[in-house]
């Protein structure tokens, strides 16, 4: 099965601020790599898709990109609605499987 | 617009039984690959099964493969999960999602999830 690590596992930041969070797979999934958001009581939205695709009406501050094995999910300019966990997702292989999740907390 | 409305989670002892149902709604269901992830409690999101359109085609976690089992009924809109031999680690909140791309399935992500139902492994 390949394994997906994220880093950090949570970070704290202020409103405006530019923050990356990583993946790296256990093995080569070209760009088949999907991040999800993830607010507090609320199921998982679809981010981006195929490591550097932005999903339908997601805004365009954030940006994905990587291939291969490693992988930045980057927000340019936090925002209130930001603070949440994200995950990244490899659709390389099955099983499928999700990185641990970053959680972002407001500074 | 997409609504998928899980239901049948539970309280159960382990080693017993429970089946999940998730109601789609808002689209051509049929024509969808659709998944089961679970949000497990200090761990995050497990990806758990898939079907594919026609239910031809299933794959699942090495975790539960041989307990659980994925199926649907397109002329009712229906996904479900047989839950057999249910251990503590089973515990977790457990979402239906769509497949992304009725062409490309298993690939592009879950575009669309329900909200959950609560499953609970525990003597």
């Amino acid at each position: 099965d390949i394994q997906m690590t994220q880093s950090p596992s949570s970070l704290s930041a202020s409103v405006g601020d530019r923050v990356t969070i990583t993946c790296r797979a256990s093995q080569s999934i070209s760009t088949y790599l999907n991040w999800y958001q993830q607010k507090s009581g609320k199921a998982p939205e679809l981010l981006m898709f195929v490591a550097s695709r932005l999903q339908s009406g997601v805004p365009s501050r954030f940006s994905g990109s990587g291939s291969g094995t490693d992988f930045t999910l980057t927000i340019s300019g936090l925002q209130p609605e930001d603070f949440a966990t994200y995950y990244c997702q490899q659709t390389y292989s099955t099983p499928l499987t999700f990185g641990g999740g970053t959680r972002v907390e407001i500074k | 617009q997409v609504q998928l409305v899980e239901s049948g989670g539970g309280v159960v002892q382990p080693g017993r039984s429970l089946r999940l149902s998730c109601a789609a709604s808002g689209f051509t269901f049929s024509y969808y690959a659709m998944h089961w992830v679970r949000l497990v409690p200090g761990k995050g999101l497990d990806w758990v099964a898939v079907i594919s359109y026609d239910a031809t085609t299933k794959h699942y976690a090495d975790s539960v493969k041989g307990r659980f089992t994925i199926s649907r009924d397109n002329s009712k809109n229906i996904l479900y999960l047989e839950m057999n031999s249910l251990r503590p680690g089973d515990t977790g909140l457990y979402y239906c999602a769509r497949d992304s791309n009725p062409t490309q399935w298993l690939v592009l992500g879950f575009d669309s999830w329900g909200q959950g139902t609560l499953v609970t492994v525990s003597s």
